[in-house]
């Protein structure tokens, strides 16, 4: 069964700090897409990224990193030197569909991050 | 349109009552999903349409939660006899088949 697991439910940082929130998944298929949404206190849910089960390159866009190990089933996400408006709830989430099919998504629980300034 | 629409925002409704959420998929996606959300909580999947196939009810809580999707366009999300713990909001994405959801704003439901 699909599962997505996030350990930590709340994160409090100091701006600047670097932060990491974690994600490990749980999937039978050898195929399978992994996503981080970010869900402001305005509650939409914003896309961040999206990862294929065969591009374990990690990935950088601006103070934003990603890092795929499938030998853990990990996929988590850094932010570098964070800024109050990274306060948010973050949502791991998968999906076993094919890239051209869709499918639904898996979510974790989130983890609300809060960067005090 | 531009981005997914949800109607209404808010809805306070009775215990007892049906309601009807509106969902406005971003034009050409093909695949719809319905999520909730209850306060503090991950988001709870529910139901998926994708194109013309039969959609996947298996998050569906109960028998008085349906969907309806007409070809690739709007969807209809109906809770009958609400109780006090449909309270949540109610989230709905669209996708083109890429895999990357978009989010609407999502409607606030009340039972009281």
């Amino acid at each position: 069964a699909q599962k997505v697991t996030q350990a930590q439910t709340e994160i409090s940082v100091v701006e600047k700090e670097d932060v990491t929130l974690d994600c490990v998944y749980e999937t039978r298929d050898t195929t399978y897409y992994l996503f981080w949404y970010k869900q402001p206190p305005s509650g939409e849910l914003v896309f961040l990224i999206r990862r294929n089960s065969f591009d374990e390159q990690n990935e950088i866009s601006g103070r934003y990193s990603w890092n795929f190990q499938k030998s853990t089933s990990s996929f988590n996400f850094t932010i570098t030197a964070s800024q109050v408006v990274d306060s948010a709830v973050y949502f791991c989430a998968l999906s076993e569909a094919n890239y051209n099919q869709g499918g639904k998504l898996i979510f974790g629980q989130g983890t609300e991050l809060s960067v005090k300034p | 349109g531009a981005g997914v629409s949800q109607s209404p925002s808010n809805k306070v409704t009775e215990k007892g009552k049906d309601v009807e959420l509106r969902c406005d998929p971003i034009s050409g996606h093909t695949a719809l999903y319905w999520y909730r959300q209850r306060l503090g909580q991950g988001l709870e999947f529910l139901i998926y349409f994708q194109g013309n196939s039969a959609p996947d009810k298996s998050g569906l809580p109960s028998d008085r939660f349906s969907a309806e999707r007409t070809g690739e366009s709007v969807s209809t999300l109906t809770i009958q006899r609400t109780q006090q713990e449909d309270s949540a909001v109610y989230l709905c994405a669209s996708s083109s088949g890429t895999g990357d959801a978009f989010f609407g704003q999502g409607t606030r439901l009340t039972v009281v």
